[in-house]
């Protein structure tokens, strides 16, 4: 599968434990978004990054969550010290920055936080 | 920054029936706008998308419409199938897609055999 992919699909979690999720982008994509979905809502956008500068973070991204791409190809999400309300799919996306191209959304990983 | 409302939020419509979804958006320097399909547990895929400098762009059964003057935008889907059925969601973005995606809320298409 050439798509974008991530790990793990599904995390459960205790609250206040920290929790890293994976994704891996289209080979020759260098722009990597990454969204929060909650039940019955559109994806909300946290932060991007292209290549492996982090270009924008969200308000809604608070301190406890942090992304990572070291090398400008694969990204990382921590959330530390998880809360209930950080329970939702996270998705990723990858795009090639050229004159616009579209996002290409990976599977997500849905996090339940008990 | 960008606020993008979608309606309606359900919507049924009869199998060869069409089905129209409707979005505004308020920051006029947007310029790029896809149409996203969501199917129960999976990821969202690109079924559409248009451009600033285009009014109206058609692919087979779907087509979306865009009036910049008002700042809304439309999709239409004709001869609705049972597939066809599944949460739709419109977003706006800046610099023809090369920046975050701003989502409506979604509308959840039941296509009733």
């Amino acid at each position: 599968d050439t798509g974008v992919s991530q790990n793990p699909r599904h995390k459960i979690t205790k609250r206040g434990q920290n929790v890293t999720f994976r994704c891996d982008p289209i080979s020759e994509h260098n722009r990597l978004y990454w969204y929060r979905q909650t039940l019955g809502q559109g994806p909300e956008f946290l932060t991007y990054f292209q290549n492996e500068a982090q270009l924008e973070k969200s308000r809604l991204l608070s301190d406890r969550f942090s992304a990572e791409r070291p090398k400008g190809s694969f990204s990382t999400l921590e959330i530390q010290r998880t809360e209930q309300g950080d329970s939702a799919m996270y998705l990723c996306a990858s795009s090639l920055a050229t004159s616009g191209e579209e996002q290409y959304f990976g599977p997500g990983t849905r996090l339940t936080v008990t | 920054g960008e606020n993008v409302e979608q309606h309606p939020s359900t919507l049924s419509v009869q199998e060869g029936d069409s089905a129209v979804i409707k979005c505004t958006y308020s920051d006029s320097a947007s310029n790029y706008f896809p149409w996203y399909k969501q199917e129960l547990g999976k990821r969202p895929q690109l079924i559409i998308d248009i451009r600033s400098n285009v009014g109206e762009k058609k692919d087979q059964r779907i087509a979306v419409t865009l009036n910049k003057t008002a700042k809304h935008f439309s999709l239409h889907i004709t001869e609705t199938q049972p597939e066809d059925s599944a949460v739709y969601f419109c977003a706006a973005t800046l610099n023809f897609g090369n920046e975050k995606l701003t989502f409506g809320t979604g509308t959840r298409l039941t296509i009733i055999p």
